[in-house]
């Protein structure tokens, strides 16, 4: 069974702040890992990662994927108050009868001022 | 520049009611994807249609679940008989192709009494 890993579940920053949120899976047939951001509604796209090593980036977001070590780390640099939610990370497994998405519990970040 | 929707939003059951949750995928998107949050849970894949098709049902509740996605209107999600356990954060996602980057509604929170 597919299985996802999220380190820490909680973290408390103060604005500014630099942090990385973890992310280790278990997957038999590996197609990409996506992380999404999500406030009290809807979670919102992020990254796709596929290979390993590329860096992707958007603004202060960025994230980097290790296929041989099988973990993923997302990264924000200074941050926000706005940056408070919860990061999930999710992979796919290309043998599975469709492109369902294997969450983890998610990193609760909290940004204070 | 609509996104997902589904509603309602929140709804009220009693325990042996039916429960009817609705989604309405983004514009040109007929791929749609449930997932069920449980309290303190990660988001969980239930079911993947494409209109008309069932394509994956595997982490559906083989009792008492179904869901359809009909040529015209919203992917409906059906639970009968709900029980305190079926209480949970419900999420619809869609996307264009079968494709893993999938865009996410606001959820239907069901709290069943």
């Amino acid at each position: 069974e597919d299985k996802v890993v999220q380190s820490p579940l909680s973290l408390v920053v103060h604005e500014g702040d630099t942090v990385t949120l973890n992310c280790s899976y278990e997957v038999t047939n590996f197609r990409s890992l996506l992380w999404y951001k999500q406030e009290k509604k809807a979670p919102t796209f992020l990254f796709m990662l596929t290979s390993s090593g590329i860096e992707k980036k958007s603004g202060r977001l960025s994230s980097i994927l290790d296929k041989k070590e099988l973990f993923s780390i997302l990264n924000i640099t200074a941050t926000q108050t706005g940056d408070s939610a919860v990061y999930l990370c999710a992979v796919v497994d290309s043998g599975a009868g469709s492109y369902q998405l294997t969450f983890g519990k998610g990193t609760k970040l909290s940004v204070i001022p | 520049n609509a996104g997902v929707m589904q509603n309602p939003r929140h709804l009220v059951r009693r325990r042996g009611q039916e429960a009817r949750l609705r989604c309405s995928p983004m514009k040109g998107h007929s791929h749609v994807y449930w997932y069920r949050q449980l309290p303190e849970e990660g988001l969980k894949f239930m079911v993947y249609l494409q209109k008309e098709n069932i394509i994956d049902e595997s982490g559906m509740p083989k009792e008492r679940f179904s869901a359809e996605f009909p040529k015209e209107g919203p992917s409906i999600l059906r639970i009968q008989q709900v029980v305190r356990g079926d209480s949970a954060a419900y999420f619809c996602a869609s996307s264009w192709d079968m494709q893993e980057t999938q865009y996410f509604g606001p959820g239907t929170r069901l709290l069943v009494l």
